[in-house]
């Protein structure tokens, strides 16, 4: 069980807009911790996709883009693309008493129809 | 070109030890923080162990604490996990990745592309 909770698929035809959400609580998302996104594909290392919950590092289209609000964040996609499938992964920190646990969302499996 | 290189994975009896290494190139690896993240086999990802710039300071996660340890020689541009006492549940592909520091807000922007380790008698 994630700390991150998101859905386990989502799917969308070719052009369509997509979102993803990560769901959170007070002693993560909600605590103000940043949230990044990374995308896995097929048979690949996990890459950087999203960072500080909206930012996109160099390379990645504009098509991706990322919010975060209360205990929640979300990655949308917009005119997807098959090359988009993959899987997506939400990480950010817990607040623990041992002090700040790295955490993981559960991942989302995006497929393109 | 910035890249991470690991190796070091392969067939490992239960309670058995191995070392992972992560070859770092193409940036000033003693500037930044790492990690190991981990991937079991059809599931998600699943965080392990960090340490700093230095070596100075080391986190683990609470499953893998008390058996693995994270180290770096920074002359080598090298980073390590020592693998104990492994158990099945261990059996992952195990990646390495650098700490953006605040650049991007400690995501991890750099992955290598994984190292397998399997547990198995």
């Amino acid at each position: 069980q994630s700390v991150l909770t998101q859905p386990p698929s989502v799917s969308g035809a070719p052009g369509q807009r997509v979102t993803i959400s990560c769901t959170g609580s007070s002693s993560n998302i909600g605590a103000g911790y940043d949230v990044h996104w990374y995308q896995q594909l097929p048979g690949t290392a996990p890459k950087l996709l999203i960072y500080g919950n909206s930012n996109r590092p160099s390379g990645v289209p504009d098509r991706f883009s990322g919010s975060k609000s209360g205990t929640s964040a979300s990655l949308a996609i917009t005119g997807l693309q098959a090359e988009d499938e993959a899987d997506y992964y939400c990480q950010s920190y817990d607040s623990s008493l041992s002090g700040e646990d790295v955490v993981f969302g559960g991942g989302t499996k995006l497929t393109v129809l | 070109e910035v890249q991470l290189v690991e190796s070091g994975g392969g067939l490992v009896q239960p309670g058995g030890s191995l070392r992972l290494s992560c070859a770092a190139s193409g940036f000033t690896f003693s500037s930044y923080a790492m990690h190991w993240v981990r991937q079991a086999p059809g599931k998600g990802l699943e965080y392990v162990s960090a340490i700093s710039s230095n070596g100075g300071s080391t986190y683990y996660a609470n499953s893998v604490k008390g058996r693995f340890t994270i180290s770096r020689d920074n002359s080598k541009n090298t980073l390590y996990l020592q693998m104990g006492s492994l158990r099945a549940e261990d059996m992952a592909v195990y990646y390495c990745a650098r700490d953006g520091e605040m650049a991007t807000g400690e995501a991890f922007d750099i992955w290598g592309q994984g190292t397998m380790v399997t547990v198995s008698s």
